[in-house]
């Protein structure tokens, strides 16, 4: 069965209409993490929650937020995608109590944006 | 410098080949590493971790060199379904956060 859960799978958006993609766990792990990637590239972190503190990373554009009201739930926000916003989207999570540090990734999101 | 470098291939190679896929990472202090492969339009998924000790499970072997800050994936006895990418991934020090590498594309053919 499935321990991290993403939806939809794929997503069809126009250019500028925000967006939400969905990722739920049921590892109870602390940390969620979501990530872009572009074909051919290395998935790309955009941010991550420990627990409820917000990481994000430096180069992450204001266009993408996050929100995680439970433990088991995490959501990425594009405000206002773009033609670059096309991408794989994808959720994972980890214990994140030290020592190895093993994500485990959802299915993915793939969004398109016309 | 790419904090994680791997070369990205493709290697084409006949069922029962070895390859072996190379890696190096720039931050010294990294203390996990790992081997994760990705299928075609598919979500990555752990393969292996690495250890100083190196480490094997079945047909694959992880080695680890500290010193030479350089990480290796050995695959014997290649099959079909070995066909994927293989992520080169390093934790970031301190953090929760991993690194990935672009990644090297394997074919196995018949």
């Amino acid at each position: 069965d499935a321990m991290v859960i993403q939806n939809p799978r794929y997503q069809v958006t126009q250019f500028g209409k925000p967006v939400t993609l969905s990722c739920s766990q049921t590892l109870n792990h602390n940390v969620m993490y979501w990530y872009q990637q572009k074909s051919s590239q290395a998935p790309k972190l955009l941010f991550h929650y420990y627990d409820k503190d917000f990481n994000n990373e430096a180069d992450t554009p204001d266009n993408f937020q996050s929100r995680r009201p439970n433990t088991s739930f995490c959501f990425l926000d594009i405000r206002s995608p773009g033609l670059g916003d096309a991408a794989m989207y994808l959720c994972a999570t980890s214990r994140g109590t030290g020592g190895e540090n093993i994500q485990y990734f959802g299915a993915g999101t793939r969004l398109s944006v016309l | 410098r790419k904090e994680v470098e791997q070369d990205p291939g493709p290697f084409n190679v006949p069922e029962g080949a070895t390859v072996a896929f190379n890696c190096t990472y720039s931050n010294s202090a990294s203390q996990s590493f790992f081997w994760y492969r990705q299928d075609c339009r598919k979500e990555p998924k752990l393969l292996m971790s690495v250890y100083s000790s190196g480490n094997e499970d079945g047909r694959f072997t992880a080695q680890l060199n500290r010193a030479s800050q350089y990480i290796s994936l050995l695959i014997r006895d290649s099959k079909l379904s070995d066909s994927a990418t293989y992520l080169c991934v390093v934790n970031v020090y301190n953090t929760d956060k991993l690194i990935f590498g672009t990644g090297t594309r394997l074919q196995v053919f018949p």
